[in-house]
């Protein structure tokens, strides 16, 4: 089943945060979060491992609660750069790596 | 080092023709995987290789789909007899494992079936 994203789609003036979640019907083994502008390949942000290990971006956070089955992607201090659509990508099979990936949420950073 | 490269970038075909799609992944990188995204849709997953045997296809849509990697390295995606229902970018990502490992995407290759 496909991962569910809220919200849809935010926009923020430059310095402002947000927070993108992410919740699953079924049980994960990781979360992979990307960030993808127009016309160009998703881009690897962060990857969330059941029993809590993280991998990713300096500048980014995330969370995931095992037991809820729900990611949150936390953008601080949002720069222009940051503008795209943020997917969530999720692992329930924990062998594989075969990626569900949510509908999208839209970001747009203002000056 | 280089990322993970597609050809071509575009690729316009009439109906019921064949296309290949070629990936060539990030060099060492065993799992290699094909996605395919519909405008305004998440990638959606079409088959997984871990080294040359496909160890999952589930997510292709029919037997008009199917990929090879002959040797561990390139893989190519062939659809035969397109449909315009087939027209997405096709994506490429490939990673140093499977689970718990970041796949890195290639640009993809833009199809349309006219």
């Amino acid at each position: 089943q496909q991962p569910v994203q809220s919200p849809q789609a935010v926009i923020l003036r430059e310095g402002e945060d947000a927070v993108i979640n992410c919740s699953s019907s079924k049980a994960l083994y990781s979360v992979h979060w990307y960030r993808q502008k127009h016309g160009e390949a998703p881009v690897f942000l962060m990857i969330l491992l059941k029993g809590g290990e993280q991998k990713g971006h300096e500048k980014i956070s995330a969370s995931f609660n095992e037991k809820k089955q729900q990611s949150s992607l936390y953008l601080t201090a949002s720069q222009l750069s940051y503008s795209g659509t943020y997917f969530c990508g999720t692992d329930g099979s924990g062998n594989t790596g075969k990626l569900i990936f949510g509908q999208g949420t839209t970001l747009q950073v203002k000056p | 080092g280089a990322g993970v490269s597609q050809t071509p970038s575009n690729k316009v075909t009439e109906k019921g023709k064949y296309v290949e799609l070629r990936c060539d992944p990030i060099s060492g990188h065993t799992a290699l995987y094909w996605y395919r995204q519909s405008l305004g849709q998440g990638p959606e997953f079409l088959i997984y290789f871990q080294g040359t045997g496909a160890a999952d296809d589930s997510g292709l849509p029919n037997d008009r789909f199917f990929a090879v990697r002959p040797e561990g390295s390139v893989s190519t995606l062939k659809i035969q007899r397109t449909e315009r229902g087939d027209s997405a970018v096709y994506l490429c990502a490939s990673s140093q494992g499977t689970s718990g490992s970041e796949q890195y995407f290639g640009p993809g290759t833009r199809l349309t079936v006219t």
